[in-house]
């Protein structure tokens, strides 16, 4: 059974960028939508955008559009989201999962990566 | 891409059914066949429950039942158990090729 194992937590300045991996193991992601969802602190879930990793195509929610940018690297079976300009209100838990049909159907997720923003 | 609308909250006495409602437009909930259901324990990553409107993923009770009238789609759990009580997300696809989730529902269990 697939895994995601997302990276660590990161502390940033305001203005900064802040990568965020998503790792599969025990199985590939290539063929699967990567999506990549957002919760700040006591707040509801957030679609971000998503990425095809054999296609290496992504899609972004407009919110995001100019400030996030998800790639893959097939090699290594991971996904990778990044977050520029980033301001305090993008302090939130980041989470990626794997779209089972491409129908928002959101099966595996990975523990959560908590990205604080302060200066 | 406004979140589709939940109740902030539902409650219901063990035993009993509860029903969550998620409403959007027809440029998404009622246009596709293609709303999921999240669990979310306090600290934990969310859980499918539901996918495709009314499909449950292996392992998933069958307590949990989904169902969609024009832009409203409908979580029902029956026979409430304690373990039950978690936060609830709905999600659906959009015609703009992207993905939006409910405002979250709180689900206590009296």
């Amino acid at each position: 059974q697939v895994q995601l194992v997302q990276s660590g937590a990161e502390v940033r300045k305001p203005g900064s960028s802040v990568k965020v991996s998503c790792k599969a193991s025990g199985g590939t992601v290539s063929n699967y939508v990567i999506t990549w969802v957002r919760q700040a602190p006591g707040q509801g879930l957030e679609w971000m955008g998503e990425i095809i990793p054999i296609l290496g195509t992504a899609n972004y929610a407009q919110k995001f559009q100019g400030r996030v940018t998800s790639t893959a690297d097939e090699s290594t079976s991971t996904a990778y989201m990044e977050l520029s300009n980033l301001r305090s209100d993008d302090t939130a838990m980041y989470y990626c999962a794997r779209d089972m049909s491409n129908t928002a159907a959101f099966d595996i997720w990975g523990q959560g990566t908590m990205v604080t923003v302060s200066s | 891409q406004s979140a589709l609308t939940q109740p902030a909250s539902v409650s219901g006495s063990p035993g009993q059914s509860i029903t969550i409602s998620c409403t959007g437009t027809s440029s998404d909930v009622g246009g596709y066949y293609y709303v999921s259901w999240y669990q979310q324990h306090p600290g934990k990553a969310p859980k499918l429950m539901i996918y495709d409107v009314s499909n449950r993923p292996s392992g998933i009770s069958n307590r949990f039942s989904g169902s969609k009238s024009g832009n409203t789609a409908s979580l029902t759990i029956s026979g409430l158990q304690a373990e039950d009580e978690a936060d609830y997300y709905c999600s659906s696809y959009t015609s703009s090729n992207t993905d939006v989730f409910g405002t979250g529902t709180k689900v206590t269990v009296l």
